[in-house]
């Protein structure tokens, strides 16, 4: 049973447009939301976080948005470059930091030029 | 400031052997975390260490073990590996309290 779901496996945009990345949940105890970006040959890398009193969190290019009620996350990406071409993971947690994260599968990112 | 680091970076076993895999955590975290990431999947947590304890635990069989050390450092062992274990193995560090997980590169562990 899958708990945390990125249903697009690939997306590709156009540089300079906005990515939007989608991610659902189905366990209402994780109380913490991550996106990170994964390069070939290397590890993930944090982007940004949301923690569940929040709707919105912004880093500079990159926003990420929560709907509790529908059990959704989406990352935004404005506007995108070609180096965002990568594969990216939503991940979810509860319990303070002391649990593992539970991932998505992921969804591979093409910025076209 | 160094980040999280592994090694081996590669290592090539038979099935039946058994592993040992290494981590270095970020500077100044105190918590070590170790997934495995199957080709075309998401990291799958194995557990966590936490004050030379294992803190939490995913779906993993017992042969699958760990420990830290006073250092904060870390290692994760395997044992009568099976073809299924051939995998990327990322261990991640974080600090007691804080959400945020930062991962090294990871070790492709490949079993013949």
């Amino acid at each position: 049973d899958q708990q945390v779901k990125q249903n697009s496996p690939s997306l590709s945009v156009q540089e300079g447009r906005i990515s939007i990345l989608n991610c659902d949940y189905t366990n209402s105890m994780f109380d913490y939301f991550l996106w990170y970006k994964k390069y070939p040959a290397e590890g993930p890398t944090f982007l940004i976080s949301i923690s569940s009193i929040k709707d919105k969190n912004e880093d500079g290019r990159f926003t990420v948005f929560l709907n509790k009620s529908a059990k959704h996350l989406s990352l935004h990406i404005v506007p995108s470059q070609p180096g965002d071409s990568a594969v990216y993971f939503c991940a979810a947690e509860s319990g303070g930091g002391a649990d593992g994260l539970t991932f998505g599968k992921g969804t591979h990112l093409i910025i076209q030029p | 400031d160094a980040g999280v680091t592994q090694s081996p970076t590669h290592l090539i076993k038979t099935r039946g052997q058994q592993v040992t895999l290494r981590c270095s955590p970020k500077s100044g975290h105190d918590t070590v975390s170790w997934y495995q990431q199957a080709l075309g999947q998401g990291p799958q947590f194995i557990f966590q260490y936490y004050e030379e304890e294992e803190r939490q635990r995913g779906n993993f069989p017992d042969r699958f073990s760990g420990h830290q050390f006073p250092n904060y450092s870390s290692e994760l062992n395997v044992n009568a590996l099976l073809l299924g274990d051939s995998a990327l193995y990322l261990c991640a560090s974080s600090l007691a309290g804080y959400n945020e997980q930062f991962f090294g590169p990871g070790t492709r562990l490949t079993v013949l």
